[in-house]
């Protein structure tokens, strides 16, 4: 499986924009970038995916760079419910579609 | 529509004893998986079905680990005998299809095993 990287935690203050990182230097031309999250005490929970083209749902966007191997999800204006262990997957084709889940970014939302 | 359902949420067991985890996946999704989520750590898959075919158990420890979905709909995963090292919380999860690497997969709330 490809791997990817993300800082372990981030912090962000409610009401203002967070910008997640992932960085995935050996993605395949036929990877999806997905990202999951989980609440505390929750399973994880589908956010977001894209392939090549930045997109945009009711949750969050995700903006990934020219050459994929980076991709930033943004949640424009953070509450307390999004404080949650955030990861980036890569999904791929070929035989191989079950999800990898890494250790994952734990945001933190500050009042 | 009712998500992933899980039970029971919380199970405390004695070490060696037999402990079974019950998971009913969202109505018509033919795929359903068994993650293993340690503390501090991501989940990991150990068990996935196409309907009432185990299509990828290459992680399951079979040793002590089993699991059945009867009639393609809803599944057990049993550990038998548990050991302290079991503890750990069980998640279930089901997506339409996994043959599509874009499909999205719904989680349960997860079974939290505690072995003593």
């Amino acid at each position: 499986d490809a791997k990817t990287t993300q800082p372990n935690s981030m912090e962000s203050n409610e009401e203002e924009p967070v910008h997640l990182p992932c960085n995935h230097p050996t993605i395949s031309g036929t990877d999806y970038i997905h990202w999951y999250r989980q609440l505390p005490s929750q399973g994880p929970e589908y956010v977001i995916h894209g392939l090549t083209s930045n997109v945009n749902n009711r949750m969050a966007s995700l903006a990934i760079a020219e050459d994929r191997k980076s991709s930033t999800l943004i949640l424009h204006r953070a509450t307390l419910r999004d404080a949650a262990v955030y990861y980036c997957i890569l999904r791929g084709g070929g035989s191989n579609y079950k999800l990898t889940f890494g250790k994952g970014t734990l945001l933190t939302v500050n009042p | 529509e009712a998500g992933v359902v899980q039970s029971p949420r919380y199970k405390i067991i004695e070490k060696k004893q037999p402990v079974a985890f019950w998971c009913n996946p969202i109505s018509g999704h033919n795929t359903l998986y068994w993650y293993l989520q340690n503390l501090g750590q991501g989940p990991e898959l150990l068990i996935r079905y196409e309907n009432e075919e185990a299509v990828d158990d290459s992680q399951l420890p079979k040793d002590r680990f089993s699991a059945e979905r009867l009639k393609g709909v809803d599944s057990t995963l049993k550990i038998q005998p548990a050991e302290l090292g079991d503890s750990a919380v069980y998640l279930c999860a089901s997506s339409l299809e996994s043959g599509c690497s874009y499909n999205e997969q719904f989680f349960g709330p997860g079974t939290r095993l505690t072995v003593l």
